[in-house]
C-alpha cells in the first residue's frame, strides 16, 4: 500500500524561528513526485514545494527547503525565519501512478 | 500557476435531493481530475480519479452510485451527490493536472451541508 505518514499532528514555534515538519512515505515505485501543500484557514490548497524523486538535490523555495532522503523514504520540510502567515495546516503528499496521496497533516502555529 | 475554479463554494440541500459540484480548469486542459473529501481537521481523502472521456476510477469504499463523476471535457468535471444524507455533509475539493505537468492545481473547495 502507498502511504504517507506525518508524525507531528501539531506544532508551535515562535515567529522568526526555524521549524522542521517530518514526513515519511511508502511506495514500491521508483518514479514519483513529492509535495508539501499548505492549507490556510481559507482551505485553499497551496503548493509550497515540489521534489522529483529522481533528483538528488534538495528543492528550495525561498524560506522553504526540503531534506529528501530517498533510501529512507523521508521528505521533511524546513521553514526558516517563520512568519505569522505561515500558520496553516501542512500536508505532505506524493504523486505516483496518476494519483496524489496525502498524509494526515501537521497543524503549524507561528506565535508572535 | 494554473487556475482551477470550483463552484459552488457553499451549498445547503435537503436530505434526499441531489447536488452537483463543478470543477473547471480555466487556463489549461486537465487530462486528469481528482475529487477529494475532507472532514473537519482531517486530511484529504481521495474519492475518485477521472480522465476526460473515460469512466471515473473510484477508491475503495466510495459508492460510485452515490457520488457520480463526469469528466465530459478537458476543462470540466462534475461531482453529483445523489440522494444526499446528513452524513454526506463535508468539504469537497477537486484538483486537476495536465498530462505532462507534475503538479496538481486545486479548486477552492465546496462545503456541502445536508439538512
Amino acid at each position: 500500500a502507498q502511504t504517507v505518514t506525518q508524525s507531528q499532528p501539531e506544532m508551535s514555534v515562535q515567529e522568526a524561528e526555524t521549524v522542521t515538519l517530518s514526513c515519511t512515505y511508502d511506495t514500491s515505485e521508483s518514479n514519483y513526485y513529492l509535495f508539501w501543500y499548505k492549507q490556510p484557514p481559507s482551505r485553499q490548497m497551496i503548493l509550497v514545494i515540489r521534489q522529483e524523486a529522481y533528483k538528488q538535490q534538495n528543492a528550495t523555495e525561498n524560506r522553504f527547503s526540503v531534506n529528501f532522503q530517498k533510501a529512507a523514504k523521508s521528505f521533511s520540510l524546513k521553514i526558516s525565519d517563520s512568519q505569522l502567515g505561515d500558520t496553516a495546516m501542512y500536508f505532505c503528499a506524493f504523486m505516483v501512478g496518476g494519483k496524489i496521496i496525502f498524509g494526515k497533516g501537521t497543524r503549524l502555529h507561528i506565535l508572535p | 500557476g494554473a487556475v482551477v475554479s470550483q463552484h459552488p463554494s457553499r451549498v445547503i440541500c435537503k436530505s434526499g435531493t441531489s447536488v452537483k459540484i463543478e470543477c473547471r480548469s480555466l487556463d489549461f486542459q486537465a487530462t486528469t481530475m481528482f475529487w477529494y473529501r475532507q472532514f473537519p481537521k482531517q486530511s484529504l481523502m481521495l474519492m475518485a480519479t477521472s480522465n476526460e472521456g473515460s469512466k471515473a476510477t473510484y477508491e475503495q469504499g466510495v459508492e460510485k452510485d452515490k457520488f457520480l463523476i463526469n469528466h465530459a471535457s478537458l476543462t470540466l468535471s462534475t461531482l453529483t451527490v445523489t440522494s444526499a444524507h446528513p452524513e454526506d455533509s463535508s468539504f469537497y475539493i477537486c484538483s486537476a493536472i495536465q498530462g505532462w505537468v507534475t503538479e496538481a492545481f486545486f479548486g477552492q473547495g465546496t462545503r456541502l451541508t445536508v439538512v
